[in-house]
């Protein structure tokens, strides 16, 4: 079985200040995790997705995510928070295995971003 | 076109009508899937289609909802009977075909948001 954890379903950042997002996972198989961007009205967009080649992961719009297996967790970050950057983010895992494996969401966290 | 389109973009219907939500994937893409998002929500998986064989449908929630893809291409989601709770937005999705050892994403469309009154 596999979930997603996202701690904070609200973050409010200044411009210009780091982003962080939290997302913890559990997964009985190895897992790939991804993040993807939800603006009003719209579908999900990728940001970036682990793939197991390397830990450190670069997705647009400057964000970046580390996988660290040890925590389970696959933080979104970046360094400095743009007002475009305001939106809905989702981590999501699926099975590395099953190509044809759905996605499990988070809840879902809502970055504010303020001027 | 370059990328997922659903539609309708929005829908209403009266509790009780059956509704059709249209998907039309990525061109090449074998893999589609459909996802149901609640207001507040994270999405979460309906059915899954590998070309037109459905190989996955553990998420439908009622006999209510049924899934197509007949020619491996379109897919449509219908809702029959609808009820309150069916008000959600409906999400597609499409993958490439596999390649072993590559993460091969879920390319999303806008979605049909749907409200039963």
């Amino acid at each position: 079985a596999q979930s997603v954890t996202q701690l904070g379903s609200h973050v409010s950042v200044s411009e210009g200040a780091l982003v962080l997002l939290r997302c913890n996972y559990s997964s009985s198989v190895p897992p790939y995790l991804f993040w993807y961007v939800q603006y009003p009205n719209q579908g999900l967009q990728l940001l970036l997705k682990y793939t197991s080649a390397a830990t450190l992961v670069k997705g647009i719009n400057g964000f970046e995510a580390e996988f660290k297996k040890s925590e389970t967790s696959f933080h979104l970050t970046k360094p400095s928070a743009h007002m475009s950057d305001a939106a809905e983010y989702f981590c999501a895992v699926r099975n590395a295995y099953n190509q044809g494996g759905k996605l499990i969401f988070g809840q879902g966290t809502e970055l504010s971003v303020k001027p | 076109g370059a990328g997922v389109s659903q539609s309708p973009r929005y829908k209403v219907a009266k509790r009780g009508q059956d509704v059709a939500l249209r998907c039309d994937p990525i061109s090449g893409h074998v893999s589609l899937f459909w996802y149901q998002q609640a207001l507040g929500q994270g999405p979460e998986f309906l059915t899954y289609f590998q070309n037109e064989a459905q190989l996955d449908k553990s998420g439908l929630p009622s006999d209510r909802f049924f899934a197509e893809r007949p020619e491996g291409s379109v897919s449509t989601l219908k809702i029959q009977r609808t009820q309150q709770e069916d008000s959600a937005v409906y999400l597609c999705a499409s993958s490439p075909p596999r390649r072993v050892g590559v993460n091969q994403p879920q390319h999303f469309g806008d979605g049909t948001r749907l409200s039963i009154l």
